[in-house]
């Protein structure tokens, strides 16, 4: 079975710096999708980020990116000039490719991030 | 643009009472989801469906039944609720199974047992 692991259940940052929240995951599959959730207090899922398993390239979206290491089986989120808006639960999420199951989310523990002025 | 609604956002019951949880979506996904959210645990999934009519168990199932009636709703019910199910309760929908497009959720239940 697949599983999720997020080691880090807290991070801070200071505003403007940067802060990477690593992820980690264990799967017999070669192929197979890689995503950051991002839930303010609100409680709204937001994804911030996506990578496939088959791209050999790092995702980028704005100020955020990944560090995607297939063999290591590693998917670090990386938040460049944090801004204060980027405090929230962060979370790592696996969905397999494969036809007829249901594409389920399988998530980490999330990591809490705090944002200091 | 509604997305995916769930409703309602808050309730409270009492160990041993019934209720259900509806998610809508008017995006014509045909997969929805039911996930519960506990600190600590992330989301865990407890049933989802792959379309109209089927439903399938996930992860954490037990104490829970869904229906998918009508393709844009999946309900998930507590027949006789307790306070181990004490959650925040999310649904979610996508278009496949098999892509790397997001699954899209609502904003969630919070639900208590006492």
């Amino acid at each position: 079975a697949q599983t999720v692991t997020q080691s880090q259940p807290e991070m801070s940052v200071q505003e403007a710096e940067t802060v990477t929240l690593s992820c980690t995951y264990d799967t017999s599959e070669s192929d197979y999708y890689l995503f950051w959730y991002k839930q303010p207090p609100s409680r709204q899922m937001i994804l911030v980020i996506r990578q496939e398993a088959y791209k050999q390239q790092n995702a980028t979206e704005n100020r955020f990116s990944v560090n995607f290491q297939k063999a290591a089986k590693s998917f670090s989120l990386k938040i460049s000039d944090s801004q204060l808006g980027d405090a929230a639960m962060y979370f790592c999420a696996y969905r397999a490719m494969i036809y007829n199951q249901g594409g389920k989310l399988i998530f980490g523990q999330g990591t809490e991030l705090s944002v200091k002025p | 643009n509604a997305g995916v609604t769930q409703t309602p956002k808050f309730r409270v019951l009492k160990t041993g009472q019934s209720m259900t949880l509806l998610c809508a979506q008017d995006m014509n996904h045909e997969y929805m989801y039911w996930y519960r959210q506990d600190p600590g645990m992330g989301l865990r999934l407890i049933h989802y469906s792959v379309g109209e009519g089927t439903t399938a168990k996930g992860e954490v199932p037990d104490g829970y039944n869904v229906s998918r009636l009508k393709k844009q709703n999946f309900l998930l019910g507590l027949e006789s609720a307790a306070p181990s199910q004490t959650s925040v309760y999310f649904c979610a929908s996508s278009y496949t199974d098999s892509s790397s497009q997001p699954q899209h959720f609502g904003d969630g239940t919070r639900l208590s047992i006492l």
